[in-house]
């Protein structure tokens, strides 16, 4: 089936620095997801993003948190400056459409800062 | 506000046996999607199902959106099906964000 990358798999940083989290998406997929799971904690919705622009955001999308995805190369997440609590792992989704439409889940970024 | 309530919490099998798994939601919805998240975290879409009945192989899921639920039966359990499984869903009339449960965490043995 469809398959979302995400890169790097493991990032190790110390707190206050820059990370960016990069995500292949589906090819022809137009909507952009990153949900948020702490480590034995349930999975949670940080970001939505269509046509350049963030179409949702929940209380987990920090004022430190950006996406984008410039040309239609990679939808990333800039997390600047990093906290302790951003520890997690970030999953990139991506859809065809938005409502009743089946999100692709790439294999997650687990983000470790010290 | 809206929530999505799996149970059981967790479930424990002997190899062979059935396991029905429970995903209640609080909405209407526009999606319902069932995922396995493996011990080292990664996601695997097991279904998309905002309605009715989809089979495969040992797995079946069912939505029935007027009782605001949605189940995965594994049938003839095996030591690999071990994992967590969680349901997601979209609510109607809201955005396109997915809601996940807390999951059902399945252990089989032999």
């Amino acid at each position: 089936g469809p398959k979302v990358l995400q890169i790097p798999s493991h990032q190790i940083i110390d707190m206050g620095q820059m990370v960016t989290l990069n995500c292949d998406p589906v090819s022809n997929h137009l909507y952009f997801y990153w949900y948020k799971q702490i480590l034995g904690q349930q999975m949670e919705f940080l970001v939505n993003f269509y046509n350049g622009k963030v179409m949702e955001k929940s209380k987990l999308f920090k004022d430190q948190f950006s996406v984008e995805r410039p040309d239609g190369s990679y939808f990333t997440l800039k997390i600047q400056p990093t906290a302790l609590e951003d520890s997690a792992v970030y999953f990139c989704a991506s859809s065809l459409g938005d409502w009743g439409y089946e999100q692709y889940f790439g294999p997650g970024t687990r983000l470790t800062v010290l | 506000g809206q929530q999505v309530q799996q149970s059981p919490t967790s479930l424990v099998l002997q190899e062979g046996e059935n396991a029905e798994l429970q995903c209640n939601f609080s909405t209407s919805l526009n999606s319902m999607q069932w995922f396995y998240q493996r011990p080292g975290g990664s996601l695997v879409s097991v279904f998309y199902n905002p309605s009715g009945t989809k089979q495969s192989g040992r797995l079946t899921s069912t939505t029935v959106i007027k009782e605001r639920r949605s189940s995965l039966h594994i049938s003839s359990s095996q030591i690999t099906d071990s994992g967590t499984y969680l349901c997601a869903m979209a609510y109607q009339g809201g955005s396109a964000k997915l809601i996940f449960g807390e999951g059902t965490k399945l252990t089989v043995s032999s």
